[in-house]
């Protein structure tokens, strides 16, 4: 069974940052380009960054443009989200889902969720 | 950008009974790039529909899923207890990459 762990959330202070992982196992990570998906405390998703297979293409969402950094060690399994000067609005679970790709780009694993809380 | 609106936002039914859930595109989505999810409480999405008609591995054949260009529809056939969650329809794009709609809340009647 595939499987996304996410970790590193927790509270920081408006301005601050923070590093999210995501640990990849029982399938090929290396094949699959992967996703930040969040969703604020109450409220619907929304996608975050996506990054392909090699990290030759990497995609953000105006709102974390410029903040945040999508990432990928295909050898450590493990994906990344270094997230920068953030904000109370960047509060939510950030979930990592495995993107199946071309031709239907749908999400088709999902991890359990890491929640960043942003608060003086 | 294409935006996402679902219809309605709260849908209230019984056990047993037939749920259509829709999913309106502001610009024309390709079928393959429509997708369903559901998600119940502190749970992670799951996915149901792709290609805005094909069910994901294990999904119950009361789901299903149509539509094309800009109006799609998820229609739960006969529903069950454990189908009452959210449902999030999901399109692949351009910019930005992807968009969720804002949810259906499928509750209990």
């Amino acid at each position: 069974e595939v499987q996304l762990v996410e970790s590193g959330g927790g509270l920081v202070k408006p301005g601050g940052s923070l590093r999210l992982s995501c640990a990849a196992s029982t399938f090929t990570f290396s094949n699959y380009p992967m996703n930040w998906v969040r969703q604020a405390p109450g409220k619907g998703l929304e996608w975050v960054s996506s990054i392909s297979s090699s990290s030759t293409y990497i995609y953000y969402a105006d709102s974390v443009k410029g903040r945040f950094t999508i990432s990928r060690d295909n050898a450590k399994n493990s994906l990344y989200l270094q997230m920068n000067s953030l904000r109370a609005e960047d509060t939510a679970i950030y979930y990592c889902a495995r993107d199946w790709g071309s031709p239907y780009y749908y999400f088709d694993y999902w991890g359990q969720g890491t929640l960043v809380t942003v608060s003086s | 950008e294409i935006v996402l609106t679902q219809s309605p936002g709260t849908l209230s039914l019984s056990p047993g009974e037939r749920a259509t859930l829709s999913c309106r595109a502001s610009q024309s989505v390709s079928s393959n790039y429509l997708t369903w999810y559901q998600q119940k409480p502190g749970q992670a999405p799951r996915l149901l529909i792709y290609g805005a008609s094909s069910r994901a591995t294990g999904i119950p054949d009361r789901f299903s899923g149509s539509g094309s260009g800009t109006d799609f529809t998820l229609i739960i056939s006969r529903l069950e207890p454990e189908d009452f969650a959210v449902y999030y329809c999901q399109q692949y794009g351009s910019s930005p990459r992807i968009t969720f709609g804002q949810g259906t809340r499928l509750e209990i009647k």
